[in-house]
Parts: structure tokens; C-alpha cells; sequence
């Protein structure tokens, strides 16, 4: 039982570049999320998904897209990198109580 | 709408010591409560949680938090402070299971020997 995984760990873009943040979970959870993390401001909501091939935004959507075709998997796109875009990116799923379990993170860096 | 309110972004305090860290939130409904901790370069893991029921719950490596309906706050708190305790310290709260979580920005403990 693996959690949540997240996939790269590191990443550089350049600004214009297209990139894909891969998450996964092997816990059966129906909600998932993806957040960012910038000094000083807490997490902030992005994408989040209920349930396979459903999707909403969060509190920061912008400049971002994802989709949920499984369960399993909700990656997070970047269309169009910008430097504001650097930051610490997390996934998260949902048990049926409530509390979010979190992958290890995808620290960005945008060029 | 929901919001969490972090009082004091860094707090230090000795080995030994009480730990005290603070949580004021806003929602319209009963809410879900929940602390997590991060330590450097990883993920947010869960500390403890309110749902319903008993509002002191105890968490993980010795913490807990007393939900207090009239002030509105979760604070929490551990009776003596270890080095390993300093971390990033992180208030959330949601109106349901399987809702939007919505956390504080977040408070940074420092334990000094």
C-alpha cells in the first residue's frame, strides 16, 4: 500500500513550457486534490475531483488543467509555465472521514 | 465559506516546555477539524481530527485539541515540547467528509534545547 505517490520530484521549466504532474493513490479514494504551497500562504486549493470524470476548481485554477479518467490517477497540467507558477505542488485523496492524505510533494522551479 | 485563522506564524518555545499553538475557524455549519504537521521537504501528514462526538481529541506523538463551540477555536496544545517536534503546523477545516478542505497559513514551531 503505497498512499499516494507523486511524480517528479524535482522539476525546472522554462517559461512557455508544458509539463505534466503525475499523482496517483492505490487507497480506493473517490476524492482527490492537488494544492499549492507557497511560504506564507498555507495551501491553496487548485483542482479537485470527486469521482472519476468529475473535476472542479479550487481557490487558484488558473494557468492550470486536470482530468480524472480513473480512480486511481489525477495528474495536474501546466499549459503554459510562468514563473509564478514556482512553487510546491501536493496531491491528496480523500477517506470517507474526511482527512486528506498527501503525497510527498513536486517542488517546481519556473525559469 | 470557511476559513481558518493561524494565530502567531512562528512560535518557539524550550524542550520541555508547553506547547501552544493556535486555531480559530469560521463555518456556518458543524465543522470538521483537523491539525497537520510538516516536517522539512515533506508531505502533510495528520496529527488528529474532530468530527463529532468528544471535543478534546488526542493525536499522534502526544498532541491534542480541544474543539470549543463558543470560541470558535482548536488550539493545540502538548504538555512538554521534544526537538523533534519542530515542524510547520497547519489548522484546517471542512463542513463535511468528502468536502474542500481549507487550511491556515500555517505556524512554524522552533524547540530549543
Amino acid at each position: 500500500n503505497a498512499g499516494v505517490t507523486q511524480t517528479p520530484k524535482f522539476q525546472v521549466l522554462k517559461t512557455g513550457q508544458s509539463m505534466t504532474l503525475q499523482c496517483a493513490q492505490d487507497m480506493n479514494h473517490e476524492y482527490m486534490s492537488w494544492y499549492r504551497q507557497d511560504p506564507g500562504m498555507g495551501l491553496r486549493l487548485i483542482h479537485y475531483s470527486v469521482g472519476a470524470g468529475i473535476t472542479d476548481q479550487g481557490e487558484v485554477p488558473n494557468g492550470y488543467n486536470v482530468s480524472r479518467s480513473t480512480t486511481e490517477d489525477f495528474p495536474l497540467r501546466l499549459l503554459s509555465a510562468a514563473p509564478s507558477q514556482t512553487s510546491v505542488y501536493f496531491c491528496a485523496s480523500s477517506s470517507s472521514l474526511g482527512e486528506q492524505y498527501f503525497g510527498p510533494g513536486t517542488r517546481l522551479t519556473v525559469t | 465559506a470557511q476559513s481558518v485563522t493561524q494565530l502567531g506564524s512562528h512560535v518557539s518555545v524550550s524542550e520541555g516546555a508547553l506547547v501552544l499553538l493556535r486555531c480559530n475557524y469560521s463555518s456556518s455549519v458543524p465543522p470538521y477539524l483537523f491539525w497537520y504537521v510538516q516536517y522539512p521537504n515533506q508531505g502533510l501528514q495528520l496529527l488528529l481530527k474532530y468530527t463529532t462526538g468528544a471535543t478534546l481529541v488526542k493525536g499522534i506523538n502526544g498532541f491534542e485539541a480541544e474543539f470549543k463551540k463558543s470560541e470558535t477555536s482548536f488550539h493545540l496544545t502538548k504538555p512538554s515540547a521534544h526537538m523533534s517536534d519542530a515542524a510547520e503546523y497547519f489548522c484546517a477545516v471542512t463542513k463535511s467528509s468528502g468536502d474542500k478542505l481549507t487550511f491556515g497559513t500555517g505556524t512554524r514551531l522552533a524547540v530549543r534545547p
